[in-house]
């Protein structure tokens, strides 16, 4: 079946400029989470949703990073006035329960010059 | 979530088995032991976890020590295709409502030689 997918792969920003990344869950699943990924290093958690509900955003960097899920499937990562050092892979995973194994979509990969 | 310690990199030939340790001194009682990996381009994806016994799946093994501070993971017959970051990684058995995120750490990159 289809599996976690991602829109864009790859996003080129310029400094300032708002960005929006797409995340489509694999069907039916509750839980929903956003990572951020520098170059060389393991992911990081970012935040996480439970259907609709954003039970946990302790990991967004700042004020300027944004998620929603407002129907409980699709979610979008909004980052505000963009700077380099957000220049990562921003991956998306999702799972039918918060302690199930978790699926990840193929990540968009953000530069920002 | 308890820390865990693996090696940056390891080397393994084709055909031949792997083993990928890690170190996890700190784990509780409540820790699962789980391991991911991630394929270049490619967000990471579920290997196989474990809580104390050994665990197979068509994927790998998982061998826990009888103390479980450390695990090993064993790829019975590595293929280039098994070229990747691994993961090791504990995750509570209870979780509250905040969901239970996983806190991934460096990894052990393996490179696959033909």
């Amino acid at each position: 079946g289809a599996g976690v997918s991602q829109s864009p792969r790859y996003k080129v920003a310029k400094r300032g400029q708002d960005v929006a990344l797409r995340c489509d869950p694999i069907s039916g699943h509750v839980s929903l989470f956003w990572y951020q990924q520098a170059l060389g290093q393991g992911p990081e958690f970012l935040t996480y949703f439970q259907n609709e509900a954003q039970l946990d955003k302790s990991g967004l960097p700042s004020d300027r990073f944004f998620a929603e899920r407002p129907e409980g499937s699709v979610s979008t990562l909004k980052i505000q006035r963009t700077q380099q050092e957000d220049s990562a892979v921003y991956l998306c995973a999702s799972s039918p329960t918060p302690t199930y194994e978790q699926y990840f979509g193929p990540g968009t990969r953000l530069t920002v010059t | 979530d308890a820390k865990t310690t693996q090696p940056n990199s390891m080397e393994s030939n084709e055909e031949e088995p792997v083993h990928l340790p890690c170190n996890h001194s700190t784990i509780s009682g409540t820790d699962y032991i789980h391991w991911y990996r991630q394929l270049p381009s490619q967000g990471p994806e579920y290997v196989i976890h474990g809580l104390t016994s050994n665990v197979n799946n068509r994927m790998a093994s998982l061998a826990i020590a009888e103390d479980r501070k450390s695990s090993t993971l064993i790829l019975h017959r590595a293929t280039l295709r098994d070229a990747a970051v691994y993961y090791c990684i504990l995750r509570g058995v209870f979780f509250n409502q905040a969901g239970t995120a996983l806190i991934f750490g460096k990894g052990t990159t393996l490179s696959v030689s033909s």
